[in-house]
């Protein structure tokens, strides 16, 4: 264990559907990521939030909401996504906004019909 | 754009053998690190090292850094089936996103 729990470990999603990811650390860490990871290109990052503020945006499609309530959770709000979205999408947490020594949790393997 | 390379894109070998794998990146950067994945599930972190490090020991793992060439090498030693994953480099400059590498995969057989 990583002390970073995402769930669910897998969703089948429509396109029309509202779905959210959800991640929780145990690590007391400040800094928390959304990764998305697809087959055969490297990781992707999507989200950082440092001290529940968001600090980074990847031009990510409106379509992918996050949400950081407090700085042991953080959540990935889903609507109208497309087909390409299907990928793993993977949580992290560090003590810091460094980028160094990220916790990864399993992942959501998420498939979008 | 990508910044880390993995080569080779896949490693087959033996238990007991030492697998190699490489990165190369494009621009300098303050620390490369190396993460561990095994089939569907999150990437482990394994080991940090800093642009003013050469070369770093944990275990079985032993990372070089050659910042003229812009490359670094992570060897592990006497594999073992267990260590069977896709390895990643990750490169942190200063200001932006730590960027990952496509992955090498290596394949141990006992």
């Amino acid at each position: 264990e990583t002390g970073v729990t995402q769930t669910p470990r897998h969703l089948v999603m429509g396109m029309t559907n509202k779905k959210s990811l959800k991640c929780e650390q145990h690590l007391g860490h400040n800094a928390m990521y959304w990764y998305k990871q697809s087959a055969k290109k490297p990781l992707e990052l999507m989200f950082v939030y440092s001290l529940e503020e968001r600090v980074e945006n990847n031009s990510v499609p409106s379509r992918f909401s996050p949400e950081c309530p407090n700085s042991s959770h953080l959540f990935l709000h889903l609507h109208t996504l497309q087909p390409e979205d299907s990928a793993l999408y993977l949580c992290a947490s560090s003590q810091e906004a460094t980028n160094e020594k990220l916790f990864f949790g399993s992942g959501t393997q998420l498939s979008v019909l | 754009s990508q910044q880390g390379e993995e080569d080779p894109q896949a490693l087959s070998i033996q238990e007991g053998e030492n697998a190699t794998m490489n990165c190369s990146y494009k621009t300098s950067i303050n620390n490369l690190q190396w993460y561990r994945q095994n089939s569907g599930r999150g990437l482990v972190h394994l080991i940090l090292i800093r642009s003013n490090e050469r070369e770093k020991h944990s275990g079985r793992l032993r990372v070089t850094l050659d910042t003229s060439k812009k490359s670094s090498s992570l060897l592990i030693t006497a594999s073992r089936a267990a260590d069977t994953a896709s390895y990643f480099c990750a490169t942190d400059q200063a200001g932006t996103a730590l960027i990952f590498g496509k992955g090498t995969t290596l394949s141990v057989s006992s």
